[in-house]
């Protein structure tokens, strides 16, 4: 399966601020990337779906101006949560999907852990 | 709206078959996943069945599937303690590639 990676794994922020989280795909080319929020002892939400070059679509109830998600490349997107707040605070996991060897399958990264204080 | 329900905890004895069971709702999902999640990691697939799939068995794992129910569950064979974990079932909507998951099942395997 195709190996993704997230950075950073933790991130640590002040109220206010800005983080940017980057999920790469590193031996594959990912035509489509998902991004997920968990919450603690909760499944996963799909927050939005991006396609390289394009605009990406978001889930009903995710705002798009304060998650802003860019993919610029068949390797990278990142999702900058702006003007973080304590109730950001979760786990952000990437999926990215290609097509190749006859496969739709989603390969998941390892999640980027944030918590705002 | 598309569900997916499971049990949130099963705790068995290592060397035991584990079963985790999974209701869906949308009979149109053409794929059901089972992914495992180790505490602080990212979800690994397990396997996965087509919907016009009965069962699947992929060496401990088996997947049965009764469409008419939408009713899929995951059999583990001789489980041990690495598979203590939480598993998810998903479905993937037929339209699109978008996956909805299960509210996942933590399997707690005692030595």
């Amino acid at each position: 399966g195709a190996v993704v990676s997230q950075h950073p794994s933790w991130v640590i922020c002040k109220s206010g601020t800005s983080v940017k989280i980057e999920c790469r795909s590193l031996d594959f080319q990912a035509t489509t990337m998902f991004w997920y929020r968990q919450f603690p002892k909760q499944s996963l939400m799909l927050m939005a779906t991006s396609n390289e070059g394009s605009k990406a679509t978001y889930e009903q109830g995710v705002e798009k101006d304060k998650f802003l998600i860019n993919h610029a490349s068949l390797t990278l997107s990142t999702l900058t949560v702006t003007s973080a707040h304590p109730e950001d605070s979760s786990f952000y996991i990437c999926s990215i999907m290609g097509l190749g060897a006859g496969t739709d399958e989603q390969y998941f990264g390892p999640g980027t852990r944030l918590t705002v204080t | 709206g598309e569900d997916v329900e499971q049990s949130l905890f099963l705790s068995v004895r290592e060397g035991d078959s584990s079963v985790i069971n999974c209701t869906y709702t949308d009979s149109s999902s053409t794929y059901l996943y089972w992914y495992k999640q180790e505490p602080g990691a990212g979800l690994q697939l397990l396997t996965y069945i087509f919907s016009n799939m009965d069962m699947k068995q992929d060496q401990r794992l088996t997947v049965l599937l009764n469409k008419k129910d939408k009713h899929l569950s995951l059999r583990i064979a001789d489980t041990q303690t690495g598979d203590s974990a939480i598993y998810f079932c998903a479905e993937r909507e037929d339209s699109s590639y978008k996956l909805i998951f299960g509210s996942g099942t933590r399997l707690l395997v005692r030595p």
